[in-house]
């Protein structure tokens, strides 16, 4: 257990719809990242924040966005899904920058149908 | 851009074989270089790292040496286990974004028999 923690994990829904993925990082980690994973694109790291604030973009889509709330969990938000969105989000968290480990989530699966 | 190139799997190999997964980078500067294991149904974890040139990292067995010379960091290990099947990814920390963004190969699925 890495003590990162995911919710949910299965998400089945419809094309169009809107979504919210929910990551709570280890205690005492300040840093948290994104990352999609599918079968054709591998690990693809889409947002980090940094005690609430956004630090670094990666291959984000403007329908994605994501925050840090004060008690530093944070959650990402999908709107306008669309088949191709299905996919396993990974939530990570780190005590600072990415220089240290990175702890891992268990992962949220998303379907679009 | 800074990026990490793997050796494409599937890598198949029998109980006790030696094991060793390609791991080639390109970045500016020295960054921080790392193997990430991913078992099935589960998140990524660390296995090890190296923050500097020659640095060995090690762990369970397994051993990366960070070669600036050939910015390689190639996974090894002397004799593989059936529960060492996993997907193994190499890493990098991007150090054009301050090291917060960490770029990962495209993973290397290992399936070990018994």
């Amino acid at each position: 257990d890495s003590g990162v923690t995911q919710t949910p994990k299965h998400l089945i829904t419809a094309t169009g719809q809107r979504v919210t993925l929910r990551c709570s990082p280890r205690s005492g980690d300040l840093s948290v990242y994104w990352y999609q994973q599918s079968l054709d694109q591998g690990l693809q790291f889409l947002i980090h924040y940094y005690n609430g604030e956004e630090r670094a973009k990666g291959n984000i889509l403007e329908r994605f966005s994501a925050q840090q709330f004060p008690d530093l969990h944070s959650e990402l938000n999908l709107s306008s899904l669309e088949l191709g969105d299905s996919a396993l989000y990974f939530c990570a968290s780190s005590p600072g920058t990415s220089y240290n480990e990175q702890f891992f989530g268990p992962g949220t699966r998303l379907t679009v149908l | 851009g800074n990026s990490v190139t793997q050796m494409e799997g599937p890598v198949t190999l029998s109980e006790e074989a030696f094991l060793t997964i390609n791991c080639t980078y390109t970045a500016t500067g020295y960054p921080s270089l790392f193997w990430y294991v991913q078992y099935p149904g589960e998140g990524l974890q660390l296995l090890l790292k190296a923050t500097k040139a020659d640095d060995k990292g090690s762990n369970k067995g397994f051993e990366a040496t960070y070669r600036k010379e050939t910015t390689s960091f190639h996974l090894e290990k002397g004799s593989v286990q059936v529960s060492d099947s996993a997907v193994y990814f190499c890493a990098l920390s991007d150090l054009n974004t301050g090291g917060f963004k960490t770029i990962f190969g495209a993973g290397t699925r290992l399936f070990v028999k018994a």
